[in-house]
Parts: structure tokens; sequence; C-alpha cells
């Protein structure tokens, strides 16, 4: 089975700056779509980039890019100018190609300070 | 917010007995897929319907299962509860056969204690 890691439990960013979320992936496939999801305390999952997999480049949604590196299995998520609003977990998911099934990280908690 | 909505939002039961949780697909989506998630996890898949069958099952025992309805609206059903199936459990529903990437919307989820 897939499994995907987060190595960041926590991270915190002053509000304005920049900052990265790691996420690293294990698969054989080639062929795969990668997500990241953010859950605020309200706890409802919001869809904020997805990448494909046979897409060299990386994916960007106003302040929110990704740092897609096949080769090393590695989706890094950027946030660009953080929001108090950006304050949630965030989670990275994969999904096969060739399947249904999404597996998630544990997700990083992001702290957004004033 | 998503189109896809949950009930209830939250629910206690005992342990053994049996409970119901509803969700109402996106407008459109044909799809829907369930998860559990503890308390300071990721979500883990449970399974997926797609026109009214089972589509796909992760690592869970048959005491759970599942339906869809014609309106793509889902429920989800765990028989024989058990302290450990005290979580949020998530609802998503997508549209298969768009040629896409077939991302999922989620609901708000169902906390669930199980005393």
């Amino acid at each position: 089975a897939q499994t995907v890691t987060q190595s960041q439990p926590e991270m915190s960013v002053q509000e304005a700056e920049t900052v990265t979320l790691s996420c690293t992936y294990d698969t054989s496939e080639s062929d795969y779509y990668l997500f990241w999801y953010k859950q605020p305390p309200s706890r409802q999952m919001i869809l904020v980039i997805r990448q494909e997999a046979y897409k060299q480049q990386n994916a960007t949604e106003n302040r929110f890019s990704v740092n897609f590196q096949k080769a090393a299995k590695s989706f890094s998520l950027k946030i660009s100018d953080s929001q108090l609003g950006d304050a949630a977990m965030y989670f990275c998911a994969y999904r096969s190609a060739f399947g249904n099934q999404f597996y998630f990280g544990t997700g990083t908690s992001l702290t957004v300070i004033p | 917010e998503t189109g896809v909505t949950q009930s209830p939002t939250h629910l206690i039961k005992t342990r053994g007995q049996q409970v119901t949780l509803r969700c109402s697909s996106q407008s459109g989506h044909n799809t829907v897929s369930w998860y559990q998630q503890a308390l300071g996890q990721g979500p883990q898949f449970i399974f997926q319907y797609y026109r009214e069958e089972e589509n796909g099952r992760g690592n869970f025992p048959p005491r759970f299962s599942g339906l869809q309805f014609p309106n793509y609206s889902s429920e989800l059903n765990v028989n024989a509860l058990e302290l450990d199936d005290s979580a949020l459990y998530l609802c998503a529903s997508s549209f298969h056969g768009g040629g896409a990437s077939e991302t999922q919307y989620f609901g708000p989820g169902t906390r669930l204690l199980v005393l």
C-alpha cells in the first residue's frame, strides 16, 4: 500500500511570511495524483491544490504553490504571504491513477503568528 | 464550503450499539467515499460507492457497511460499536468518469463518541 509521510507535526509562520510544508510518499506507480487539503478548526476539509504526476510543471493556486520532485517522491507546499486564515491542519494525500483510494498523511498543524 | 452535507454533526453511542451516519453528495457527483479520522491522525479510507455498489474498501471489518442511493446520497452503518470506533467520520463526494483527477470534496463530518 502507498504511504504518505508528513514529518512536521507542527509549523509556525509570521503573518505575511512564507512557509513550506513537507510531504513524501512511497509508491511504485508512475501515474498518480497528489493533493494538499486544509482542515481548519471548523473541521471541513478543503482542497488547496492538486498535482498530476505526469505534469512536470508545478501547480500554483494564488498564494499556494507546490514543489513536486517525482524522482525524490517529494511534494511540498509553499504558502506565500501567510494570512491568519491559513491557520489549519494541512494534509498531503495521494491517489493512484488506477485506483479510487486516497492515502493521507498524518497532517501538519500550521500556526500563523500576527 | 463544499456542497457535501453530513448528519448528524455529533453522536454518542454505547459499546455494542449500531449507528447510521448520512451524507448528501455535492450536486453532479456520482461517487461517495467514507473516511475515519481518529484524533490527531489523517483520514483512513473505509470504502467507496459508485453506482450504488461498493467500489473499493480499506482495511475495515465487515461491521462497517454502506449504502448509496439513486440520488447519490449515502449511509455508513457501523454495527457492534467498539470504543476504538470513536472518531470523526468524513464523507467525500467526487465525479467518476470525468477524466480529471477525481478530486474529492469533503463534508464537515460526524463526530462519533462510543462510551
